[in-house]
């Protein structure tokens, strides 16, 4: 059965203290891994595409990477505003309509 | 371009109601999806569509149905309302490939909230 996992649940920074989120993922045939951010109240908003792995990708603060059995997001630096609950979902051979959402890490990072 | 938007946006039913959520796009997009989000569930597939006049099963259908009539519209339907469905429900849109490779954008609306007594 596929699975996406994220860890960890919830993580507090204090500004500029860097870290990494994580999502695990034991699937057949991933054909993309994405990561999305939530702030309260809102919908997701898409942040990350990764297609293979030693894939990376940049934005700002946060960089995705990608290897056969992971993903991480690595915040440099955070500051108040990164807080937000942080989404990484698969799309696989098996399921290329759908995506299939882990249950995500909850940022906050204090001043 | 107001991209998805979701009609309610908040909602109180008794048991046994019935209710839709509408969902509707600008952007052309084929694909449109009903997640509910759920305190430490994450967000769970309830139906999907790959274009006007199909839908499909997800995660967790059961208690819904969904129509797709026009391809800028995707409806949620409760036909009898429980307090397990008491939720924030999401729809969202994509468009399946870009350069051949799946692209997995969604745009998600603001959400619905639906509250069963």
């Amino acid at each position: 059965e596929d699975q996406v996992t994220q860890s960890p649940e919830a993580l507090r920074l204090q500004e500029g203290e860097s870290s990494s989120l994580n999502c695990s993922y034991t699937v057949s045939g991933l054909r993309g891994l994405f990561w999305y951010r939530q702030d309260p109240g809102k919908g997701p908003e898409f942040l990350f595409t990764l297609y293979s792995a030693g894939e990376e990708k940049e934005k700002e603060r946060l960089k995705a990477t990608l290897t056969k059995k992971e993903s991480f997001l690595h915040i440099t630096a955070p500051k108040p505003e990164d807080s937000a609950t942080y989404l990484c979902a698969v799309i696989t051979s098996s399921t290329l309509g759908r995506l299939y959402f882990g249950r995500g890490t909850q940022l906050t990072v204090w001043p | 371009n107001a991209g998805v938007t979701q009609t309610p946006k908040f909602r109180v039913l008794k048991t046994g109601q019935s209710m839709t959520l509408l969902c509707a796009q600008d952007m052309n997009h084929e694909y449109m999806y009903w997640y509910r989000q759920d305190p430490g569930m994450g967000l769970r597939l309830i139906h999907y569509s790959v274009g006007e006049g199909t839908t499909a099963k997800g995660e967790v259908p059961d208690g819904y149905n969904v129509s797709r009539l026009k391809k800028q519209n995707f409806l949620l339907g409760l036909e009898s309302a429980a307090p397990s469905q008491t939720s924030v429900y999401f729809c969202a849109s994509r468009t399946p490939r870009t350069s051949g490779k799946n692209t997995g954008e969604l745009f998600f609306g603001e959400g619905s909230r639906l509250t069963v007594l």
